[in-house]
């Protein structure tokens, strides 16, 4: 059984903080890892993904990927109240997704 | 690019009636298209991969007699949910994957259907 774990909040933090988010998983043989955000009622939007150790950054986002410790995460740099969604962590096998709970995140102006 | 449309956006029907909700990958070709349902503050499960042309592949615990995938074209797939009940209501979401190479291969999710059963 794949299992994909976060924490699911909610996480607070102040306007132009930078917002920390978690995810592990179970499956050694992942292959690639997803960050989606999803807004209260509507269907999740890709913000990037990772399949390389170390970190990748795209605009105001960097994910960051540990295989050895099975650690995936993504930061949220200059936090926004328009960032405050639910972040939904996913694992790539060979073609379906595993998703996380996902992590609800609020940022306060 | 790489946008998914879903119709309808909502659908409110009986108890017993059948509904079909179409997935369009409207600037893309998608060569496999995955269909999802996600009950109120759960996350999403994966119910069943359609590719183009061949039989869906249904996840575990989903009743493909009820849940009837067809992936007529690369750019279409609809899910028809047969004899619905109230506990089917759900928001049933369609994504496309763009093919590529498996790592960087992303899926691109539809803006979802929300459907209640009387």
């Amino acid at each position: 059984q794949k299992e994909v774990e976060q924490n699911s909040g909610p996480l607070s933090v102040p306007e132009g903080a930078i917002a920390s988010l978690n995810c592990t998983y179970s499956d050694r043989g992942s292959q690639s890892f997803f960050w989606y955000r999803q807004y209260s009622g509507k269907s999740p939007e890709l913000i990037m993904f990772i399949y390389s150790n170390g970190d990748k950054e795209d605009g105001r986002f960097t994910a960051q990927l540990n295989k050895a410790s099975q650690y995936v995460s993504l930061l949220i740099r200059d936090s926004q109240p328009s960032d405050s969604a639910t972040y939904l962590c996913a694992v790539k096998g060979y073609s379906t997704l595993t998703f996380g709970k996902g992590t609800m995140l609020l940022v306060s102006p | 690019g790489a946008v998914v449309s879903q119709h309808p956006s909502w659908v409110i029907c009986k108890s017993g009636t059948s509904v079909k909700i179409e997935c369009r990958s409207l600037d893309f070709q998608a060569t496999t298209m995955f269909w999802y349902r996600q009950f109120p503050k759960q996350s999403l499960m994966l119910m069943a991969t359609s590719n183009e042309g061949s039989k869906a592949t249904y996840e575990q615990g989903v009743e493909k007699d009820k849940f009837l995938i067809n992936h007529a074209s690369l750019t279409l797939s609809t899910l028809t949910v047969t004899s619905a009940h109230p506990e089917d209501s759900s928001f049933y979401i369609c994504s496309a994957s763009t093919g590529r190479a498996v790592r960087t291969d992303t899926q691109y999710f539809g803006p979802g259907t929300r459907l209640t059963v009387l």
